[in-house]
């Protein structure tokens, strides 16, 4: 089945620790995105790719760094300067060209203690 | 001024209702405008979208854009408790038919179908 996978679902961290967050997609999608969402504020773009090797900044990219090596892969990581981490962080894709279809993988709920 | 704005209910109706979700939005572009249903602790699913003006129907839902009032709408018709879930509306900017780059969201509407 084609899809996407975000892993792990849940994931705790002490303060101060980087984390890394999966995202994979056997979509054959050039686009991949990531967002993240707080109770009662909606997604917010963080950082999204075009293409192999290029991606961009967005709206609350501070604290976050990201890597696009492969087409099928777009992790996301998140750095003991973001000031607020917890949250819950989706993946998406689409075929570029295509950013009103986007399709989300099931999202990684972060909780830093 | 956020560029959409969603009133995040919550929104408890009866089965069988006719709901109406709605976004305001600010920016006059051409643009895209799609529905996302999210269930609790998944990732978003897209529903439909329009283009900057008019409806589009399917199924038991129709989409509807009103360019004048910069006003965007999904109805649920003869709504079931299945359809108990976040909705989102979102943007896209359009660029001669294709669509880059970000998804600007509402913050969602909380809605609930009671049997």
């Amino acid at each position: 089945d084609g899809g996407i996978t975000q892993s792990p679902k849940y994931l705790f961290r002490k303060e101060g620790q980087n984390v890394t967050l999966s995202c994979e997609q056997n979509l054959n999608h050039d686009a991949m995105y990531w967002y993240r969402q707080d109770p009662g504020q909606g997604l917010r773009l963080i950082y999204y790719s075009q293409i192999v090797n290029d991606f961009q900044k967005g709206d609350i990219a501070e604290g976050y760094s990201v890597s696009r090596e492969k087409k099928e892969s777009f992790p996301l990581t998140v750095t003991s300067a973001q000031k607020n981490p917890t949250a819950f962080y989706l993946c998406a894709s689409s075929i570029e060209g295509l950013a009103r279809e986007q399709f989300f993988g099931p999202g990684t709920r972060l909780t830093v203690l | 001024q956020k560029e959409v704005e969603q009133d995040p209910g919550p929104l408890s109706v009866p089965e069988g209702a006719i709901v109406s979700l709605n976004c305001t939005y600010s920016n006059s572009a051409f643009q895209y405008f799609m529905w996302y249903r999210q269930y609790s602790r998944k990732g978003p699913e897209l529903l439909m979208y329009t283009y900057s003006s008019g409806n589009k129907e399917d199924g038991r839902f129709t989409a509807q854009v009103d360019k004048s009032s910069k006003y965007i709408s999904l109805f649920i018709r003869d709504s079931q408790p299945s359809d108990s879930a976040t909705y989102l509306c979102a943007k896209a900017h359009n660029a001669g038919g294709t669509s880059y780059g970000k998804l600007t969201f509402g913050q969602g509407t909380i809605l609930t179908v009671h049997p």
